[in-house]
Parts: structure tokens; sequence; C-alpha cells
């Protein structure tokens, strides 16, 4: 699986766009980047995946650069509640759901009120 | 998606006694079920893979005959501490996929277990 790059936390005030971004320079065709989110004591949570096109969802968006080497998670209109460890996770699709994830240290995103 | 609890959610033990935690796939078969753990301030490493009706594959560093994985059946797998001590208190988390007959694309995670082992 290709290397993320993550910075360690960040901070957002609440109602305002959270942007996270996530460089993974060493990316091949066929690997998929996908973000999961761990709130604390909790088990991590599926937000979003995409292979090279922008995606949005009911959770979030996610931004790919033209040549794929970095992307941006943005939570819209962030609450307290997505307060979180925020994982950037390159890998090939994970069909069927039978590969294990490779979770890195992740961004820590604090919003506050 | 699948829904996946695990039991219980928090157990405190003495050292030297075994644990035992369920982690069952509520609402669909799952074929490969996969064990983290995740100590403070850390993130999750994976344990071990465990296949419905064959042996689990362990990480390396990940002693097999200290944690024990049965995949009985394909809505439940048990991850068994032995001899638990101290520096075994962590997160267990397990993650459910490969679905027969479907396929998704991504892995749905219980709720976790805290073992506190005193």
């Amino acid at each position: 699986d290709a290397k993320t790059t993550q910075p360690t936390s960040m901070d957002c005030a609440e109602g305002r766009a959270a942007n996270l971004p996530c460089n993974h320079s060493t990316i091949s065709g066929n690997e998929y980047v996908y973000w999961y989110r761990q709130i604390h004591s909790q088990g991590p949570q599926y937000i979003i995946h995409g292979l090279k096109n922008n995606e949005t969802n009911e959770m979030a968006s996610l931004i790919i650069t033209e040549d794929r080497k970095s992307s941006t998670l943005i939570l819209p209109h962030a609450t307290l509640r997505d307060t979180a460890v925020y994982y950037c996770i390159v890998r090939v699709a994970i069909v069927n759901s039978g590969y294990a994830l490779n979770f890195g240290k992740g961004t820590s995103l604090l919003v506050t009120p | 998606g699948a829904v996946v609890s695990q039991h219980p959610s928090r157990v405190i033990c003495k050292s030297g006694t075994s644990v035992k935690i369920e982690c069952r796939s509520l609402d669909f078969q799952a074929t490969t079920m996969f064990w983290y753990r995740q100590f403070p301030k850390k993130s999750l490493m994976l344990m071990a893979t465990s296949n419905e009706g064959s042996k689990a594959t362990y990480e390396q560093g990940v002693e097999k005959d200290k944690f024990l994985i049965n995949h009985a059946s394909l809505t439940l797998s048990t991850l068994t501490v032995t001899s638990a001590h101290p520096e075994d208190s962590s997160f267990y988390i397990c993650s459910v996929g490969g679905a027969s007959g479907k396929t998704y694309n991504e892995q749905f995670f219980g709720p976790g277990t805290r073992l506190t082992v005193l």
C-alpha cells in the first residue's frame, strides 16, 4: 500500500468547513483513497473513498488532485460530533472487503464551539 | 451496510486469567474478519485475519498461542486472550470483510472492547 502523510492535528470552528489534507505521492494507478474516522473509544467509521474523480456523499466530499498525489477530505459544516481522528488510507479496491486496512497516525481534528 | 457488534464492551480481569471477546456480524455472512489492537494514543494495528473454516493468519509479533482466534461461523469470530498480563491491556476492535455473494467497498468495524488487566 502506498504511504500517506497527514498533519498530526487540526482545529476547526463549529459550522465552518474542515479541510483535511493527505499526501500520497507514491500512489499507483489501481489504488483508491479511503477515509475513515475514529471517534474516541469507538471503532473506525467509513467516510468516503475515490479513485480519481471527486466524490461526495452525505458525510463529506473528497477532492483528489489530477496527478492523484494528494487529496483533501472536506466536512462542509463541522459539528462538535465531528471531533475525531481521521485516517487517509491508500490501497487497492477493497473488493468484498477482504483486505485489512493499514491505519497510519491520522489527523486529530478538534472542532471548537 | 453491515452491523458489527462486540461483547463485552469493557472487561477488567486479573493477571493470569483468560478473556474471550466476541465479534458478531449481525446482518450478513462474513467470510473474513479482522482483529485489531489499539494502545492508548496509538493507531490501530492489525493482529490477525480470520477466515471462516480455516486457521487465522497472525501478523508478525503476535503470538498465536496467546491470542486464540476462532471463526466458527459466518457471523461469529472470537478472540481469546490467554493468561492475560497488564501489557495486554488495550482496545480490541474487530472488523468484518468478505461477504459471500456480496461486494462492499468498505470495511465494517465493531465498537471495540476495552480490556484492562490488573
